[in-house]
């Protein structure tokens, strides 16, 4: 399994950027990193997905170093509506079934 | 269409009782998952179906039972469940089983209380 680790919290203010690094040692080879955002009492929205260097979408930008072992993911000027859980997956050993880490839980105050 | 749809929303129920969750997506995925995620944790994957045939089933008890009518449609018929067993049940959906880089759709969820 492509266990991944991140923190379990983080606070922030309204208009900055935020950076949630997520760690998956021994990630495979051919495993994408995927995050996910959850709000209370709904389900995981897909945010940005990679492979390796940088990705951005309208969304977020996810930065993957060289040895893949570890995933950033960057939300420019949050707002209050940006309070979740942002979960980084990685795939189950080439199996593909994502994995749920435990998740980072975003607040967002103004 | 890119929504997966769950019904219902709430459900109580005894442990005697017989119930089912129900999920539904039109986007032609082929691929369909069942999560079971309790309060401030992750969820955690039960079922996976592709193809309308059961992929995997991690190790989950016989009490939940989980059906695939046709590739639109995802049942899980619930049996003698135990209070432990309630949850916030996901259902998702994602263009097939087997690719590096599928993107989960998940439904709203059915909030599950067993007493």
């Amino acid at each position: 399994l492509a266990k991944t680790t991140q923190p379990i919290s983080m606070d922030s203010y309204e208009g900055q950027e935020v950076n949630i690094t997520c760690s998956h040692n021994n990630i495979a080879t051919n495993d994408y990193i995927t995050w996910y955002q959850q709000f209370p009492s709904q389900g995981p929205r897909f945010i940005i997905q990679g492979y390796k260097t940088k990705v951005t979408n309208e969304v977020a930008s996810l930065f993957i170093p060289a040895d893949r072992k570890s995933s950033t993911l960057s939300l420019p000027r949050v707002s209050l509506s940006d309070t979740a859980v942002y979960y980084c997956l990685g795939a189950s050993g080439g199996s593909y079934i994502p994995t749920f880490g435990r998740g980072t839980s975003l607040i967002v105050h103004p | 269409d890119t929504e997966v749809t769950q019904t219902p929303k709430h459900l109580v129920m005894g442990m005697t009782n017989k119930k089912s969750l129900k999920c539904e997506q039109h986007m032609g995925h082929r691929a369909m998952y069942w999560y079971k995620q309790k309060a401030k944790k992750p969820p955690e994957l039960m079922f996976v179906y592709s193809y309308e045939k059961l992929s995997i089933n991690e190790s989950v008890p016989s009490r939940f039972s989980p059906e695939c009518p046709n590739s639109s449609l995802l049942n899980l018929h619930l049996h003698a469940l135990q209070p432990e067993d309630s949850a916030l049940y996901l259902c998702a959906s994602s263009q097939d089983l087997g690719e590096p880089y599928n993107e989960q759709f998940f439904g709203p969820g059915t909030r599950l209380t067993v007493l």
